[in-house]
């Protein structure tokens, strides 16, 4: 098993440009998520999703949207990047069934703003 | 809203020092608390899970313990060695498996 992927590992973007941060995972998992860390901060929610159609807004979901079309993708989609989205993205996915199952991170999205 | 808090934010210790790094969370209604390692650039570890039925889980070195009535959670690490640095990271489990975390502990052992 692969785990959960992110890709690209580091991008650079000027203001006002688009972008779609792919994660994947191959363990089944019905449970996706999407986090920012910022410098010196912890984790924050932008995104999650209980099953493939079905997605919600987690603590910083502005100017973030995110699709579910399939089990295995949490595709992360943004729109008219802003200097305050240079950040640490990572994905998550925990087991399906399991009510608080360990999640399981992929190695993150490196993305600047400029 | 939950919120989770890691004090103090970085710690640096000699090698060999039994040390613990504590987590506090507001909220007590969690149906578990997660220790995360985080090494500068990469991504986060799992340590250790301890549901919230559990007073504790140990793995090798490490044991973590939860009080979810006073709200603590507590990481000690046995015999550090410089390989344990790193941030250290705890994050409460809410509906939904969602996580917050807090801000993390970054600890540098001396040897």
């Amino acid at each position: 098993n692969a785990g959960v992927t992110q890709t690209p590992k580091f991008r650079i973007l000027k203001i006002g440009q688009s972008m779609t941060l792919q994660c994947a995972q191959d363990m089944n998992h019905n449970y996706m998520y999407w986090y920012r860390q910022d410098p010196g901060m912890g984790l924050k929610l932008i995104y999650y999703s209980v099953g493939a159609g079905i997605t919600d807004k987690g603590e910083v979901p502005n100017g973030y949207n995110v699709s579910r079309s399939t089990t295995e993708d949490f595709p992360l989609r943004l729109e008219l990047a802003a200097p305050s989205q240079t950040s640490v993205y990572f994905c998550a996915s925990t087991e399906t069934g399991r009510i608080a199952g360990e999640q399981f991170f992929g190695p993150g999205t490196r993305l600047t703003v400029l | 809203k939950q919120e989770v808090t890691q004090i103090p934010a970085a710690l640096s210790v000699p090698e060999g020092e039994n040390l613990v790094l504590n987590c506090s969370f507001t909220d007590s209604a969690i149906y578990n608390l997660q220790w995360f390692r985080q090494d500068p650039g990469k991504g986060l570890t799992s340590l250790l899970l301890i549901q919230s039925s559990q007073r504790e889980q140990t793995s090798g070195r490490l044991n973590a313990s939860l009080d979810k009535s006073s709200g603590r959670s507590t990481l000690y690490i046995a015999a550090s060695q410089p390989g344990d640095s790193a941030t250290y990271l705890c994050a409460s489990t809410g509906a939904n498996s969602k996580l917050t975390f807090g801000k993390g502990i970054t600890l540098s052992v001396r040897p």
